[in-house]
């Protein structure tokens, strides 16, 4: 159980289109789902917390404008990377919290490549 | 922004040799947690440790946590190849239950 999945795995994309990345809790109802961040051979930065039904919480430093989430059921999150460049390029991975508190389940990520 | 720093880095050791890693944190934590990370894959969920607690096992894992300290450590016994990959503390402080990242240990077993 509690199974994450993310899509699309890897994409690649023009610098200024913009780009989806979907994350479902294919079993259970997440009330919150999360949004990090990773280049490579880094840690995971945490950029928003996404709550069903309610507005994203976004870190200091993430521009809201850039990086929009929506969380519009308790087992669909998105993050649409707006005007996407270059520097966007990075791994994206979310995660979800079911109804035990502490645990969070983690998709496998998705790779974004701006060119 | 993350909440501390691990060591090593980098590891590198033999089979069946035992694999420590260690990770410091700023603030007062309610949790701390170990996740494994493949290269290029999504986090796999190790051990959670309360910070009431001082030493958790699970398998060939051992935790321990010093909240004196503000640190913790993962020992992993007899280590193998399948071992080899990047390992993350992650520590939530309050009840958003927000998870704050150290920046990790890259682990080589060889065979």
């Amino acid at each position: 159980g509690a199974v994450v999945s993310q899509h699309p795995s890897w994409v690649i994309c023009k610098s200024g289109t913009s780009v989806k990345i979907e994350c479902r809790s294919l079993d259970f109802q997440a009330t919150t789902m999360f949004w990090y961040r990773q280049f490579p051979k880094q840690s995971l930065m945490l950029m928003a917390t996404s709550n069903e039904g309610s507005k994203a919480t976004y870190e200091q430093g993430v521009e809201k404008d850039k990086f929009l989430i929506n969380h519009a059921s308790l087992t669909l999150s998105t993050l649409t990377v707006t005007s996407a460049h270059p520097e966007d390029s990075s791994f994206y991975i979310c995660s979800a919290r079911g109804w035990t508190p502490y645990e969070q389940y983690f998709g496998p990520g998705t790779r974004l490549t701006v060119t | 922004s993350q909440q501390g720093e691990e060591d090593p880095q980098a590891l590198s050791i033999q089979e069946g040799e035992n694999a420590t890693m260690n990770c410091s944190y700023k603030t007062s934590i309610n949790n701390l947690q170990w996740y494994r990370q493949n290269s290029g894959r999504g986090l796999v969920h190790l051990i959670l440790i309360r910070s009431n607690e001082r030493e958790k096992h699970s398998g060939r894992l051992r935790v321990t946590l010093d909240t004196s300290k503000k640190s913790s450590s993962l020992l992993i016994t007899a280590s193998r190849a399948a071992d080899t990959a990047s390992y993350f503390c992650a520590t939530d402080t309050d009840s958003s239950y927000k998870l704050i990242f150290g920046s990790g240990t890259r682990l080589l077993v060889r065979p």
